[in-house]
């Protein structure tokens, strides 16, 4: 089946630095990206979807400043979290497909875990 | 809005049977989904329905009704591994996936 990756799986930072999170599909091509975050006893909230070769689109809400994302390459998707704060401590997931008109084809990473002190 | 409709907590007992309900509010509807989701990890894929009706898979059964905007997920023969939250996802007309809040499913032997 298809995996999808992520690295760190935890980071610990101090509040004011920066943050990247790889987000790799490791046996398919991912056209589209999508990246969440899932406070404690919440479910998910989509972020933002990412397209290999163009910008991110954010939902509302989501400062596209502090949180960039770039999708290089067809197997690749990064989110940097900049100028991190406490707040900003989360389970952030990506997931990964194909084509987003096949619901079923939609890989999720196994998570990373931030914790901004 | 798009709103999806969950019970936040239920508790069952081993090798019994429990069934957790979702509603939904979509703008259209390309399919619900329901994930289970251990503490810590990352959603896995348990079902999808697009058509009216059931559709069983071993243990588990996920129900639809597209009339009402309803669903539920039936879990059999419960074992302690399936202590879990459960998530009901609808995508919607833009292939947008709507999650719903979870529901925390406490296994007792």
């Amino acid at each position: 089946g298809a995996v999808v990756s992520q690295h760190p799986s935890w980071v610990i930072c101090k509040s004011g630095t920066s943050v990247k999170i790889e987000c790799r599909s490791l046996d398919f091509q991912a056209t589209t990206m999508f990246w969440y975050r899932q406070f404690p006893k919440q479910s998910l909230m989509l972020m933002a979807t990412s397209n290999e070769g163009s910008k991110a689109t954010y939902e509302q809400g989501v400062e596209k400043d502090k949180f960039l994302i770039n999708h290089a390459s067809l197997t690749l998707s990064t989110l940097t979290v900049t100028s991190a704060h406490p707040e900003d401590s989360s389970f952030y997931i990506c997931s990964a497909t194909t084509s987003r008109q096949s619901p079923l084809e939609q890989y999720f990473g196994p998570g990373t875990r931030l914790t901004v002190t | 809005g798009q709103n999806i409709d969950q019970p936040t907590e239920m508790t069952a007992t081993e090798g019994a049977i429990v069934q957790i309900n979702c509603t939904y509010q979509t703008s259209g509807f390309n399919g619900l989904f329901w994930y289970q989701q251990h503490a810590g990890e990352a959603p896995t894929f348990l079902s999808y329905n697009v058509l009216d009706g059931l559709e069983e898979k071993g243990r588990f059964s996920s129900f639809l009704s597209r009339s009402k905007g309803y669903s539920y997920l039936l879990l059999k023969e419960l074992q302690m591994k399936d202590s879990a939250s459960y998530l009901c996802a609808v995508m919607d007309s833009n292939y947008q996936l709507i999650w719903g809040a979870g529901t925390k499913l406490i296994i007792k032997p």
